[in-house]
């Protein structure tokens, strides 16, 4: 099976401007989350959607958000990006309830000028 | 609040060594998943090993191997037989029972392999 893939890889961007960022599942893995990986904060939680419906949400601002389509495909969007976030955004895919094993994605490094 | 606490930042072995790594979390919950993942330089993270914390019996995968001891909230990560290719950021990680996959991570731990 192809691993969870990201896209893009690289990002930049300049303040004030939006992102939104892609992540595909392995196949068959209904469950998606993303996480935020700065040098500073470490790995933290952003958001878990399964079968379209976001579950749990970490402690970001409002704008962070996400979604999931009917194929599992998920996307995050930033709006009014900052200096801060700056970061490496990692998706990860689980099959569902049942099996809690992320796996994870390469990630997509976004730099905010 | 549920925390991860790595207390490591880095750590080196010399090459065929062996080398543990600590962790400890804090939890109320008593059904739960803990989780090392290692990260290689610039290239995405992978699951070395995981523990579900209702079974007694410590996990092991080929050279990696836990000591999970419950009742002091600790999961440590030895590796046998270290390799250049055991180079990494090594991240423990819990998650609670059931059916959420919202990871508490901890800071890392940088290990270098030195051959």
């Amino acid at each position: 099976k192809a691993g969870v893939t990201q896209t893009p890889r690289y990002l930049i961007k300049t303040r004030g401007q939006q992102v939104t960022l892609s992540c595909s599942p392995i196949s068959g893995h209904r469950s998606v989350s993303w996480y935020q990986q700065t040098p500073g904060q470490g790995l933290q939680f952003l958001f878990e959607y399964f079968s379209e419906t976001q579950r749990n949400k970490g402690n970001f601002p409002g704008r962070f958000s996400g979604r999931q389509f009917s194929n599992s495909r998920s996307e995050m969007n930033v709006s009014t990006l900052e200096l801060g976030d700056s970061a490496l955004y990692l998706c990860a895919s689980s099959s569902g309830p049942g099996e809690e094993t992320q796996y994870f994605g390469p990630g997509t490094r976004l730099l905010v000028l | 609040a549920q925390t991860v606490t790595q207390s490591q930042p880095e750590m080196s072995v010399q090459e065929a060594e062996t080398v543990t790594l600590s962790c400890t979390y804090d939890t109320s919950e008593n059904n739960y998943y803990l989780f090392w993942y290692k990260q290689p330089p610039s290239r995405q993270m992978i699951l070395v090993i995981r523990q579900e914390a209702y079974k007694q019996q410590n996990a092991t995968e080929n050279r990696f191997s836990v000591n999970f001891q419950k009742a002091a909230k600790s999961f440590s990560l030895k590796i046998s037989d270290s390799q250049l290719g055991d180079t990494a950021m090594y991240f423990c990680a819990f998650c609670t029972l059931p059916g959420t996959y919202k990871y508490i991570f901890g800071t890392g731990t940088r290990l270098k392999v030195l051959a």
